[in-house]
């Protein structure tokens, strides 16, 4: 348990559908990330918020959408999602965004678009 | 600009040897670098981390990573290897971009790790 808690664990959705990813830590970290993890591809970064600020957005498509309402809890909205967005999503937090910070990880919502 | 080779997508041993994972890393300054690993529909969990102290990092679960900044390497080991340790790990570096100065955490394409009986 690291502290880091994703819901759905599994997602199921058409494309048309609309549906929003959560992710809850409570262990006072003040930055919060949002992972793709695909098959044979090394993870891919998608947003970064600091302070509840996002920080950074690594060219993601706009059919995803980001929310950080406090420090504590980080959404991912998903609309009119294709086909190849079926992947692991992975939360992340750190206490701050200093390298030598390492990251915990919650334990992914694999989701699957039909 | 920071990458991470992980030179081996597979690694098969035998319960009870010895266990490397090999992991080489590029890095415009001095990076952090971390083995994380990730069990069968989990999340990743971080094993050990250097940060520019002791270039010998003890990590969980008996393993151990060293930081070889000739040979631009921090391979991962562990003496004898459980089944449990039957997993995916990924070497990741970090360090200081040259603008902003924010950070960014550079992940390796995995290494899967089966352990036989």
């Amino acid at each position: 348990e690291t502290g880091v808690t994703q819901t759905p664990r599994h997602l199921v959705m058409g494309m048309t559908n609309k549906k929003s990813l959560k992710c809850e830590q409570h262990l006072g970290h003040n930055a919060m990330y949002w992972y793709k993890q695909s098959a044979k591809k090394p993870l891919e970064l998608m947003f970064v918020y600091s302070l509840e600020e996002r920080v950074e957005n690594n060219s993601v498509p706009s059919r995803f959408s980001p929310e950080c309402p406090n420090s504590s809890h980080l959404f991912l909205h998903l609309h009119t999602l294709q086909p190849e967005d079926s992947a692991l999503y992975l939360c992340a937090s750190s206490q701050d965004r200093a390298s030598n910070t390492e990251a915990f990880f919650g334990q992914g919502t694999r989701l699957t678009v039909v | 600009a920071q990458s991470v080779t992980q030179l081996d997508s597979h690694v098969s041993v035998s319960e009870g040897t010895p266990v490397l994972l090999r992991c080489n890393y590029s890095s415009s300054y001095s990076p952090s670098l971390f083995w994380y690993v990730q069990h069968p529909n989990k999340g990743l969990q971080l094993l050990l981390k250097y940060t520019s102290a002791a270039t010998l990092v003890k990590g969980i679960n008996g393993f151990e990573a060293e930081f070889k900044k000739s040979e631009t390497s921090f391979h991962l080991t562990k003496p004898s290897a459980h089944m449990s340790d039957a997993a995916e790990y990924f070497c990741v570096v970090s360090d200081l971009r040259l603008q902003g100065g924010s950070e960014k955490l550079v992940f390796g394409k995995g290494t899967k790790l089966t352990v036989n009986p």
